[in-house]
């Protein structure tokens, strides 16, 4: 139990759906953020939200939409996205203003056909 | 910009001890950090280096050099749990994580 929470922890979808992935912090953290993980490179910083309000957008494509509705809650929303979207998605939270490390949820594997 | 490397993979006996290096030119510093992940896992925080020197953490240690752009996280007592991927992460100016893009290791018996 990492005390960050994602939901589903696979999905499959085809290029013109529309799917959600869950992620639920239960460690009273006030910054919460999405990573891609694709094999053997690096963890890509997608979106950040601190405070519920989203501070970072790393140039993602718009097929990729985020929502913090409190600071407990986050997801993202996924819409006509390309096989080369295939990776695992990790939710991650801190809180800022102390060291500042990351606590990771178990990813979600998303699979574009 | 953040540019962070380390070895792709390594490979060690159980018992024995291992040193995985990692170079990074960032945009600022303001700490490092060490995760492990095992396979179909989260990461999981092992250590965090802000000044020069070393951070002893049981088995695990690891090592700092601003000037040097340089860090590594030491594994003694190998046991084959440790077999996972280890990641190099640092907190630029912006005090977000750049990571680099992990090291494989595997305990052999």
């Amino acid at each position: 139990e990492t005390g960050v929470t994602q939901t589903p922890r696979h999905l499959v979808m085809g290029m013109t759906n529309k799917k959600s992935l869950k992620c639920e912090q239960h460690l009273g953290h006030n910054a919460m953020y999405w990573y891609k993980q694709s094999a053997k490179k690096p963890l890509e910083l997608m979106f950040v939200y601190s405070l519920e309000e989203r501070v970072e957008n790393n140039s993602v494509p718009s097929r990729f939409s985020p929502e913090c509705p409190n600071s407990s809650h986050l997801f993202l929303h996924l819409h006509t996205l390309q096989p080369e979207d295939s990776a695992l998605y990790l939710c991650a939270s801190s809180q800022e203003g102390s060291t500042g490390e990351l606590f990771f949820g178990e990813g979600s594997r998303l699979t574009v056909l | 910009g953040q540019n962070i490397d380390q070895p792709t993979e390594m490979t060690a006996t159980e018992g024995a001890i291992v040193q995985i290096n990692c170079t990074y030119q960032t945009s600022g510093f303001n700490g490092l950090f060490w995760y492990q992940q095992h396979a179909g896992e989260a990461p999981t925080f092992l250590s965090y280096n802000v000044l020069d020197g070393l951070e002893e953490k049981g088995r695990f240690s690891s090592f700092l050099s601003r000037s040097k752009g340089y860090s590594y996280l030491l594994l003694k007592e190998l046991q084959m749990k440790d077999s996972a991927s280890y990641l190099c992460a640092v907190r630029g100016y912006d005090y977000k994580l750049s990571f680099g893009a992990g090291t494989t290791v595997t305990v052999r018996a």
